[in-house]
């Protein structure tokens, strides 16, 4: 079974709207760590934003949010005010402590920001 | 700052012509990785470093070999690139469990993209 399954290929957003990037989890860890990473074009794996299971408030950085509902197993990132320079490759990922050191990856889901 | 560095940023090689990338870190974490991510697809990681201990991920082609002579370097070899191997090759590192990082995030290089003629 996928640990990380991300269902979106590619998604479009108007500038200055929101969108969100569903991602959801697999594990019978209780605690772990979920992430998301921003890839442009260039190619550098940007982090964004982390939730960690034991968290009781989402978490936020600047625009990004992660709606996390822990009983559904899903971390969505959700991504306020878009921007040109949002459009990437977004990747969600877990890392499990029972596992340690291993971090698995969604397929990732690309995000153009049209003007 | 930059804390994770790779070398080169691209790499140009003749099928078969062995290679070397390079990335060293001045975080002091005690996992480093190495991951090939080809156009659109997830990083797949080829194998890690805890400290001096070596996992392999037992689909990594035998032709993909590492070194990690201390803690802040890390070496990739490929030692006989196939067209199949052109990609971008991710160097990452984290806390690992001794340094209290069992949910630490991976910190990325810019990675060292890879072209086979």
């Amino acid at each position: 079974a996928q640990k990380i399954t991300q269902t979106q290929p590619g998604m479009f957003v108007q500038e200055k709207e929101a969108v969100t990037l569903d991602c959801t989890y697999d594990t019978s860890d209780p605690s772990y760590g979920l992430f998301w990473y921003k890839q442009p074009s260039s190619g550098e794996m940007i982090f964004l934003i982390y939730q960690g299971s034991y968290d009781q408030q989402n978490a936020t950085e600047g625009r990004y949010s992660l709606n996390f509902q822990k009983a559904r197993k899903s971390a969505n990132l959700v991504i306020s005010a878009s921007q040109l320079g949002d459009s990437a490759m977004y990747f969600c990922a877990m890392r499990e402590a029972i596992t340690g050191n291993q971090f698995y990856f969604g397929t990732g889901t690309s995000l153009t920001v049209i003007p | 700052d930059a804390m994770v560095i790779q070398n080169p940023r691209y790499q140009v090689t003749q099928f078969g012509k062995p290679v070397t990338l390079s990335c060293s870190q001045t975080l002091n974490h005690n996992v480093m990785y190495w991951y090939q991510q080809k156009s659109s697809q997830a990083p797949k990681l080829l194998f890690h470093y805890y400290d001096k201990d070596f996992n392999n991920e037992a689909d990594t082609p035998d032709n993909f070999q590492s070194r990690r002579p201390n803690t802040s370097f890390c070496f990739l070899d490929i030692r006989s690139p196939g067209l199949g191997d052109a990609a971008m090759y991710l160097c990452a590192t984290s806390r690992g469990l001794g340094q209290g990082g069992q949910t630490g995030e991976l910190f990325f290089g810019e990675g060292s993209r890879l072209t086979v003629l």
